[in-house]
């Protein structure tokens, strides 16, 4: 299956710090869903871009949908030890007969107080 | 509440067992998917099913089997043929075969000794 390059692998900031990461493929897709996902549990939704170019928020999280259609960037702003966890982007070409989801390898976040 | 319901959160089997894991959802979505996760790798999709009665392979299907009898529910059993079963396995659904956003149990720890 198709995998998605994300970066960085890992990050360790201090509390207050911002955060950016980003996700690219070879492909291109219609739609970028990021999610995070805290230890031992299933992965949560943050946002979901539909369009080229589209800048979406969600509270201290901003992401972006490349102009190219093949990457995603998201930025964290002021950090907070609650947002440790393992951020995950997936593309997706909507409409298609399949739906599904292509995976990046995950951003593992460590936030130091 | 709506939402997505995996059962039991830990599992524990002898290797050469198959095991059945359990995925329940009440958001009337019609496309239901498993992945599985590995440490350090991100989410590869083992099977998924976009009707009742119909499901398709993934990436990763060798030594896994689905059934799906029912909108609500879509079972994934782990045979003996696979090698490696020890891992944290997930289920997600959707609203459609056309996209929409893609929404994850809290997952399942499967251990094999």
């Amino acid at each position: 299956g198709q995998q998605l390059n994300q970066s960085p692998q890992s990050m360790f900031i201090q509390e207050g710090e911002d955060v950016s990461m980003n996700c690219t493929s070879s492909s291109i897709f219609n739609t970028w869903l990021w999610y995070k996902q805290d230890p031992g549990e299933g992965p949560v939704l943050l946002i979901a871009l539909y369009k080229a170019g589209e800048l979406t928020s969600n509270g201290r999280l901003t992401a972006q949908f490349g102009i190219t259609r093949k990457d995603s960037f998201l930025n964290i702003s002021a950090s907070i030890p609650s947002d440790v966890g393992i951020y995950f982007c997936a593309g997706q070409n909507r409409g298609s007969t399949l739906g599904r989801l292509y995976f990046g390898r995950g951003t593992q976040l460590t936030v130091w107080p | 509440d709506g939402g997505i319901t995996q059962s039991p959160k830990y599992l524990f089997r002898k290797e050469g067992q198959n095991v059945t894991l359990s995925c329940e959802q009440n958001l009337n979505h019609d496309a239901m998917y498993w992945y599985r996760q590995d440490p350090g790798q991100g989410l590869r999709l083992i099977y998924y099913s976009q009707i009742v009665n119909d499901f398709q392979k993934g990436d990763i299907a060798e030594g896994y089997s689905v059934s799906r009898e029912k909108k609500e529910s879509f079972p994934l059993t782990v045979t003996s043929a696979q090698k490696n079963p020890t891992a944290f396995y997930l289920c997600a659904s959707q609203l459609d075969r056309g996209g929409y956003e893609q929404y994850f149990g809290p997952g399942t720890r499967l251990t094999v000794t």
